[in-house]
């Protein structure tokens, strides 16, 4: 089993719905947890992270945890074809090493 | 100007060659990374270090070095290069976070290297 899983898609969504990226994590013990946005063939880039259990909003993104479920989430709002790109998602775990998911990549087609 | 650059951004080379990525830094972290990513198989550490006397294996250390000469420079060696070696490598950074676990790695741009 990985530590961090995610579906590589590609999860393709029309214009102005909402993408729903899932991340499951094994350490039961981690505790800061990150996505990441990289379009092809670019660096990674950090967009939200998150560390207690619930939702964090920022604009159209919203993260949400859920600990004793060992899942973290991230929906965009009004997806827009510039959101076009691969999602990883990263997890600290107990050893303190950021593990990163294999990501997943979304298509918003117009 | 870029906070975490790398040279070469793109470098083909062949099997039995010695090579060395470059990387450095303007955000005055202490902690460097190097990773490398391969399709399906997302980023995976080869080496990292939280300051110039302290260099770490990551996941995938075999067939690679690091030196960390300054704050602000990580350089990764491949001593001979090898095909499976072909890949995207970055560098990244972070900063000593007030609570253990939390700090965000911050990403150069990449370098490209192919190896024949």
């Amino acid at each position: 089993q990985k530590e961090v899983e995610q579906n590589s898609g590609p999860l393709s969504v029309p214009e102005g719905a909402i993408a729903s990226l899932n991340c499951t994590y094994s350490d039961r013990g981690s505790q800061s947890f990150f996505w990441y946005r990289q379009y092809s063939g670019k660096s990674p880039e950090l967009i939200m992270f998150i560390y207690s259990n619930g939702d964090k909003e920022d604009g159209r993104f919203t993260a949400q945890l859920n600990k004793a479920s060992q899942y973290v989430s991230l929906l965009i709002r009004d997806s827009q074809p510039s959101d076009s790109a691969t999602y990883l998602c990263a997890v600290y775990n107990q050893g303190g090493k950021l593990i990163f998911g294999q990501g997943t990549e979304l298509s918003v087609k117009p | 100007d870029a906070d975490v650059t790398q040279t070469p951004r793109n470098r083909i080379t062949k099997t039995g060659k010695r090579i060395m990525l470059e990387c450095s830094q303007t955000k005055g972290h202490d902690r460097m990374y190097w990773y490398r990513q391969d399709p399906g198989l997302g980023l995976r550490l080869i080496y990292y270090s939280f300051d110039v006397k302290d260099i770490n294996k990551g996941e995938i250390s075999d067939g690679y070095s690091v030196s960390r000469q300054a704050q602000a420079k990580f350089s990764l060696s491949l001593e001979s290069a090898i095909p499976n070696q072909t890949a995207l490598y970055f560098c990244a950074t972070s900063d000593l976070p007030g609570l253990a676990g939390r700090d965000t790695q911050y990403f150069g741009p990449g370098t490209r290297l192919t190896v024949l």
